[in-house]
């Protein structure tokens, strides 16, 4: 049973530049989230995807943006990147309507991306 | 006040050492509280998740919750090098955000 895959494992983007991260869910789950870490700290919510739709947005500015897809899968944006983007962002799946209280997560091993 | 304060560490035991991971938080609001391991160059993999105060136990891994003093702990028991890895507490209201702290590096020397 597949886990959560994400790709590009690491990209090297020059400050300006737009970047795409990829993220197939485990299989089963149909709810997205995105997390930035930066070095050194803990994962810091972005935000979620159910039913194709961003449910809620963590303090981070519309440079980020996102996108579900049919199959459940989903892609990360970030335009106009800037050096303190530099980060690795992980992608976690869950399944809505389960007993979600506790909102179990399911991470990708994550995307490494280096801002220059 | 940050919402979460975890020591970063890093915290370094022998092998076969009892390991005690610590938590506070300031949101009365929090009501799920988990703890989550993450090995170098990896995603966080979930360890345990409880509900209430008290204490939850897996194998030789125990976590307890102290909600009047909003404070969590995870307690390993006879620690093995497989143990070393980042330790990050987590939280969550029941929405659709997990809050983590700023996780806890540990090494277990064999």
């Amino acid at each position: 049973d597949a886990g959560v895959t994400q790709s590009p494992t690491h990209l090297i983007k020059t400050r300006g530049q737009q970047v795409t991260l990829r993220c197939s869910p485990k299989s089963g789950h149909d709810t997205v989230s995105w997390y930035q870490q930066a070095l050194g700290q803990g994962p810091q919510f972005i935000f979620q995807y159910y039913e194709e739709e961003e449910r809620q947005r963590g303090n981070f500015p519309d440079r980020f943006s996102g996108h579900q897809f049919p199959n459940y899968s989903s892609e990360l944006n970030v335009n106009a990147l800037l050096l303190g983007d530099s980060a690795l962002y992980l992608c976690a799946s869950s399944l809505q309507g389960a007993f979600s209280g506790a909102n179990v997560l399911t991470f990708g091993a994550g995307s490494r991306l280096t801002v220059l | 006040q940050k919402e979460v304060e975890q020591d970063p560490g890093p915290l370094s035991v022998p092998e076969g050492a009892i390991v005690s991971l610590n938590c506070t938080y300031s949101n009365s609001a929090f009501q799920y509280f988990m703890w989550y391991r993450q090995y170098s160059r990896k995603g966080p993999e979930l360890l345990m998740y409880t509900y209430s105060s008290g204490n939850k136990e897996d194998g030789r891994f125990t976590a307890q919750v102290d909600k009047s003093s909003k404070y969590i702990s995870l307690f390993i028991r006879d620690s093995q090098p497989s143990d070393s890895a980042t330790y990050l507490c987590a939280f969550h209201t029941g929405g659709f955000k997990t809050i983590f702290g700023a996780g806890t590096r540990l090494f277990v020397k064999a």
